[in-house]
């Protein structure tokens, strides 16, 4: 079965300064992985998504992660974070069909000022 | 292009009563999953629906249950509630497979 692991549960990070949030997979055959941002009161936002081909994809806000097959895992990263991306990032995998979305236990990014 | 709404976003019940909760996914969108985010469980899927049918189903009891009508909104009801159904319950739509839900602000629920 399918599974996530998010490795930090916080993060905290100063403004500016370059951020990595860890996601690790498990799943016996092929995966779609997502990452969504969860803003204070609200619902789940699509981040960015792997399907196929390149394995670095990207966001339209500054964000990126890579898919790394070996390693299982699909760390996302920014090189330089602001207030305004205090929120709270799930990790998600789907095995490709049919199936549902694992989500990770979440990691709370916190910016610091 | 309105976005998936939820309805309603908070809700108070009492043990023991029952809930529906609504979904409107984005027009267009067929497939209809429900998740429960809790701070200790994190994000557990409920069930998904596709053009009126059960696609999948999580591991949940039988006192949560769903339905998606013929215009692919959804509904989802909560049976004999119990203080640990007390959960932010989200929706999310999809045109078709994992290409990206999109989710609804969610129903927050408090049983007491």
């Amino acid at each position: 079965a399918q599974s996530v692991t998010q490795l930090d549960s916080q993060v905290p990070v100063f403004e500016e300064a370059p951020v990595e949030l860890r996601c690790n997979y498990s799943s016996s055959v092929s995966v779609y992985l997502f990452w969504y941002v969860q803003y204070p009161n609200q619902g789940l936002q699509l981040l960015l998504k792997y399907l196929s081909g390149s394995t670095l994809v990207e966001s339209i806000n500054g964000f990126e992660a890579e898919f790394n097959k070996s390693q299982t895992s699909f760390h996302l990263r920014k090189p330089s974070v602001h207030i305004s991306d205090t929120a709270e990032y799930f990790c998600a995998v789907s095995e490709r069909g049919n199936t549902p979305l694992v989500f990770g236990k979440g990691t709370r990014l916190s910016v610091i000022a | 292009k309105a976005g998936v709404t939820q309805t309603p976003r908070y809700l108070i019940k009492t043990r023991g009563q029952q809930v529906t909760l609504s979904c409107s996914p984005i027009s267009g969108h067929r497939s209809v999953s429900w998740y429960q985010q809790t701070p200790g469980q994190g994000l557990q899927f409920l069930f998904e629906y596709f053009s009126e049918t059960q696609r999948n189903k999580g591991n949940f009891p039988g006192r949560f249950s769903g339905r998606q009508f013929s215009n692919s909104r959804s509904e989802m009801n909560v049976s004999t509630l119990e203080l640990g159904d007390s959960a932010l319950y989200l929706c999310a739509s999809s045109a078709g497979g994992p290409y990206g839900y999109t989710f609804g602000s969610g129903t927050r629920l408090t049983v007491v």
